[in-house]
């Protein structure tokens, strides 16, 4: 069965304060993927990453950094919280082919006060 | 003007009834079309899948996509209680198909 794995669930931070999202999968797929998701906005493309090492903005960047040092990790990183990065964060993997079949972890809720 | 558009509901029905979920879109270069479910507190996903245009059908759930409309519907024959999610719309484009774009998402609330 398919796994997508993201280690924090419910997250609260302050604003100023760095904050760590990881994500894990076990497929062994190369696409990985970090999307918010706010109500009436939808899903959003953060960062996206080809393979380890690899990264590409997507498009809301702003304010984010990733880092995938193996295959199957992909962190996204908040250098700075502000109050509006309070959200829902989803990785995602994709597997060969690219038929567009993403793989959601179950998401981390982050509230910056 | 939103590449996607999907009314995000609420949709409350009776379980039985057929359910048609739809979106919109302005880019007539997608070729690729999905249906993910999101249930409350947990991750899309993907429930159909289809190329270009015609109709996909999988046991109760049926996809249309009608590519000179720029319209594609989604629909549930005998809704169940169970089937109470969130509808996401997502498309793509030829050569760029890791870039889905996804509508806001429909809020489906089938009742018994």
């Amino acid at each position: 069965d398919v796994k997508v794995t993201q280690s924090s669930r419910y997250l609260v931070k302050r604003t100023g304060e760095k904050v760590f999202l990881e994500c894990v999968q076990d497929m062994d797929h190369e696409n990985m993927f970090w999307y918010r998701q706010d109500p009436g906005l939808g899903l959003r493309l953060i960062y996206f990453s080809y393979d380890v090492k690899m990264k590409e903005k997507g498009d809301i960047p702003e304010g984010y950094s990733v880092s995938r040092e193996k295959k199957e990790r992909f962190s996204l990183i908040l250098e700075s919280a502000s109050t509006n990065q309070t959200s829902m964060y989803l990785c995602a993997s994709m597997g060969p082919g690219n038929t567009g079949e993403l793989f959601f972890g179950e998401g981390s809720r982050l509230t910056v006060l | 003007q939103k590449e996607v558009e999907q009314d995000p509901g609420p949709l409350s029905v009776p379980e039985g009834a057929i359910v048609s979920l739809n979106c919109t879109y302005s880019n007539s270069a997608f070729q690729y079309f999905m249906w993910y479910r999101q249930y409350s507190r947990k991750g899309p996903e993907l429930l159909m899948y289809t190329y270009s245009s015609g109709n996909k059908e999988d046991g109760r759930f049926t996809a249309q996509v009608d590519k000179s409309s720029k319209y594609i519907s989604l629909f549930i024959r005998d809704s169940q209680p169970s089937d109470s999610a969130t509808y996401l719309c997502a498309m793509s484009r030829p050569y760029n198909t890791d870039k889905l774009i996804f509508g806001t998402g429909t809020r489906l609330q089938v009742f018994p």
